[in-house]
């Protein structure tokens, strides 16, 4: 199946900081990626649809100015975490769909990056 | 909008025993489903998806999923689990173009062996 590669799979960073996560399609180019955030023992809350060279849409209750995300390119799309907070502590997982558009197409998903902040 | 609803949220077999896993989902028009599996320390992966035709639908490792249109259902089987088994699975539901995925709440399965 198809990859995609997050980066980092972990970080800590001090409160106030930002942190920068990165989502890579390696075989196969994704105008959509998804941004997802896990809880523990709770299950994948959609955060953001990012659409490669035009704003992401996002979910409802997720703060846009907060959770910055960019997809400059087909292969790549980045969220920002700014301003972190212990509250913003998770598992965030990105995924890409192959075939944009297409509805019958599976969605294949990042490791994952573990956010902890301190 | 759509929803989808995982009753077991943690389940105990033993090894050889049967497993299903219940799924329904809320949305009146064509979907997507699909049931991912996440091994301890993993990200996840696809078991098996039902996109159109026949209902019943094979995945890997043995597992197999049933569409039942009108109970909106579509419950994940396994004759006989494998201590490998032992993972946290979810149900998701899409319904086309760019359209979200939209997961089940998860159940941890964990086979004794």
């Amino acid at each position: 199946g198809a990859v995609v590669s997050q980066h980092p799979s972990w970080v800590i960073c001090k409160s106030g900081t930002s942190v920068k996560i990165e989502c890579r399609s390696l075989d196969f180019q994704a105008t959509t990626m998804f941004w997802y955030r896990q809880f523990p023992k709770q299950s994948l809350m959609l955060m953001a649809t990012s659409n490669e060279g035009s704003k992401a849409t996002y979910e409802q209750g997720v703060e846009k100015d907060k959770f910055l995300i960019n997809h400059a390119s087909l292969t790549l799309s980045t969220l920002t975490v700014t301003s972190a907070h212990p509250e913003d502590s998770s598992f965030y997982i990105c995924s890409a769909r192959v075939g944009g558009r297409q509805m019958n197409t599976e969605a294949f998903f990042g490791q994952g990056t573990r956010l902890t902040v301190v | 909008a759509q929803s989808v609803s995982q009753h077991n949220h943690h389940v105990i077999l033993s090894e050889a025993a049967s497993l299903e896993l219940g799924c329904n989902y809320s949305y009146g028009g064509t979907v997507n489903l699909f049931w991912y599996v996440q091994y301890p320390g993993q990200h996840l992966q696809l078991l098996l998806k039902y996109f159109s035709g026949y209902p019943l639908v094979k995945g890997i490792k043995g597992f197999e999923a049933e569409f039942i249109k009108s109970k909106f259902s579509f419950n994940l089987r396994k004759p006989s689990v494998q201590w490998s088994d032992t993972a946290e699975y979810f149900c998701a539901v899409n319904t086309g173009g760019y359209q979200k995925v939209t997961f089940g709440t998860g159940t941890k399965l964990q086979v004794i062996p």
